[in-house]
């Protein structure tokens, strides 16, 4: 089974500041996938970045990286340059490679950029 | 444009009623799945389903039903035995195999009992 924990119930801010969202995992499963997902007040989900548990380089995309430290079973979402559109929830989830086994999510960190 | 529509939007539901949400994606993906979110508490799978005419409980699958006759569509059933349904509802589909696999999701349904 697996497990996401996310420890930062809400976090703040400042506009065009760099911040970073915690997330650790919990698995047994050798090769895995780690994803973080957006949710703005509207409720859509959106994808914003994966993780591969092999894969060599952490993982970018545009404003979003992914500090993924295997050793420590942590990946944590780095938002550069913050605007106020990215206030928002964020989850982290998990999906192990073997099975086709559904993502597993944490409870999420709600993020407010302040002007 | 390729996607999932979650449908009604907003439900209202009176105590002892079954109410079923749609869910349709036209991607093309072979599995689906449901989830519920409360304030909280994140996203909890209630069942999914990897291919037509198959489907597997979640972790909070008791007072849901759901039929996968279709590969398009997934709908669930809220039954009268499901004790606390007010909730906001995530329907959601990805490929299958040992690729990314992300989810898509569609944009929610939220329902109150009134």
């Amino acid at each position: 089974a697996q497990k996401i924990t996310q420890t930062q119930p809400g976090m703040f801010v400042q506009e065009k500041e760099a911040v970073t969202l915690d997330c650790t995992y919990d698995t047994s499963d050798p090769s895995y996938g780690l994803f973080w997902y957006k949710q703005p007040s509207s409720g859509e989900m959106i994808f914003l970045i994966y993780q591969g548990s092999y894969d060599q380089q952490n993982a970018t995309e545009g404003r979003y990286s992914l500090n993924f430290q295997k050793a420590r079973k942590s990946a944590n979402l780095v938002i550069s340059a913050s605007q106020l559109g990215d206030s928002a929830m964020y989850f982290c989830a998990m999906r192990a490679h073997s099975g086709n086994t559904p993502l597993v999510f944490g409870k999420g960190t709600r993020l407010s950029v302040i002007a | 444009d390729g996607g999932i529509t979650q449908s009604p939007k907003y439900l209202f539901r009176k105590e002892g009623q079954n109410v079923t949400l749609s869910c349709e994606q036209n991607l093309n993906h072979d599995a689906m799945y449901w989830y519920r979110q409360d304030p909280g508490q994140g996203l909890r799978l209630i069942y999914y389903s990897q291919i037509v005419n198959d489907f597997q409980k979640g972790d909070i699958a008791e007072g849901y039903s759901v039929s996968r006759e279709k590969k398009e569509s997934f709908p669930l059933t809220v039954t009268s035995a499901q004790k606390n349904p007010t909730a906001f509802y995530l329907c959601a589909s990805s490929t299958t195999g040992r690729e990314v696999r992300k989810a898509f999701f569609g944009q929610g349904t939220r329902l109150t009992v009134v």
